[in-house]
C-alpha cells in the first residue's frame, strides 16, 4: 500500500523567506503522480502544484517549486519570497494512475510578519 | 476553471436526524467523485469513491449503511449521514474528476460543518 509521510507537523518563517516542506512516499508503481495542496483557515483545497513521475524536471508555479527525487522517493516543496497568504496547511498527496489520491497528514505553516 | 459546489456549507441538527449533503460538479461532468472527511488539525481522510451509475466503494472502516453515497448523475452525488449522533459531527469535503488519470485534476468543494447536537 501507498504511504505518504510529512515529518513536520508544524513551521513557522518570517514574511520574505524562503521554506521547504518535506514528503516522503512509499510506493512500488512506476507511474503515478505528486501534488502539493493547500488548505487554508477557510479550509478550502487549493492544488499548488502537480509532479508527473515520468518526467524528470522538477515542476514550478510561480513562487512554489518541488525537488522531486524519484528513486529517494522525496517531494518537498519549496515556497520563495513566502507572503503572509501562504499561511496554511499544507498536504503532499500521490495518486497512481486510475486511482485515489491518499494524503499525508500534512504540515501547518505559519507566515510571521 | 472547474467549480464543485458543495451544500450546505454549515448544518446543525438534533441527534438520530438524517442529513443529506450535495456536491455538485457546475462546468464539468464528474465520472467519479470522492467523499472525505476532516477532524480538526488532521489530514482528509478518503470515506468513499462513487462512479456515477455504479455502487460507492468504501474505505475500510467506513459503514456504508450509516454514509449512503448516491452518484445518480454526471453532475451530482451526495452524501446522507442516517441517524447521526454527535460523534459524526466533523467536516465533509466532496471533489470530482472527469475520467481517472491525474492529467485530470480532482476538484474540490468547500466542504460542509456538521454539527450534531
Amino acid at each position: 500500500a501507498q504511504t505518504v509521510t510529512q515529518s513536520q507537523p508544524e513551521m513557522s518563517v518570517q514574511e520574505a523567506e524562503t521554506v521547504t516542506l518535506s514528503c516522503t512516499y512509499d510506493t512500488s508503481e512506476s507511474n503515478y503522480y505528486l501534488f502539493w495542496y493547500k488548505q487554508p483557515p477557510s479550509r478550502q483545497m487549493i492544488l499548488v502544484i502537480r509532479q508527473e513521475a515520468y518526467k524528470q524536471q522538477n515542476a514550478t508555479e510561480n513562487r512554489f517549486s518541488v525537488n522531486f527525487q524519484k528513486a529517494a522517493k522525496s517531494f518537498s516543496l519549496k515556497i520563495s519570497d513566502s507572503q503572509l497568504g501562504d499561511t496554511a496547511m499544507y498536504f503532499c498527496a500521490f495518486m497512481k494512475e486510475h486511482d485515489k489520491i491518499i494524503f499525508g497528514k500534512g504540515t501547518r505553516l505559519h507566515i510571521l510578519p | 476553471g472547474a467549480v464543485v459546489s458543495q451544500h450546505p456549507s454549515w448544518v446543525i441538527c438534533k441527534s438520530g436526524t438524517s442529513v443529506k449533503i450535495e456536491c455538485r460538479s457546475l462546468d464539468f461532468q464528474a465520472t467519479t467523485m470522492f467523499w472525505y472527511r476532516q477532524f480538526p488539525k488532521q489530514s482528509l481522510m478518503l470515506m468513499a469513491t462513487s462512479n456515477e451509475g455504479s455502487k460507492a466503494t468504501y474505505e475500510q472502516g467506513v459503514e456504508k449503511d450509516k454514509f449512503l453515497i448516491n452518484h445518480a448523475s454526471l453532475t451530482l452525488s451526495t452524501l446522507t449521514v442516517t441517524s447521526a449522533h454527535p460523534e459524526d459531527s466533523s467536516f465533509y469535503i466532496c471533489s470530482a474528476r472527469t475520467g481517472s488519470t491525474g492529467n485530470q485534476p480532482q476538484h474540490f468543494g468547500d466542504g460542509t460543518r456538521l454539527s450534531i447536537l
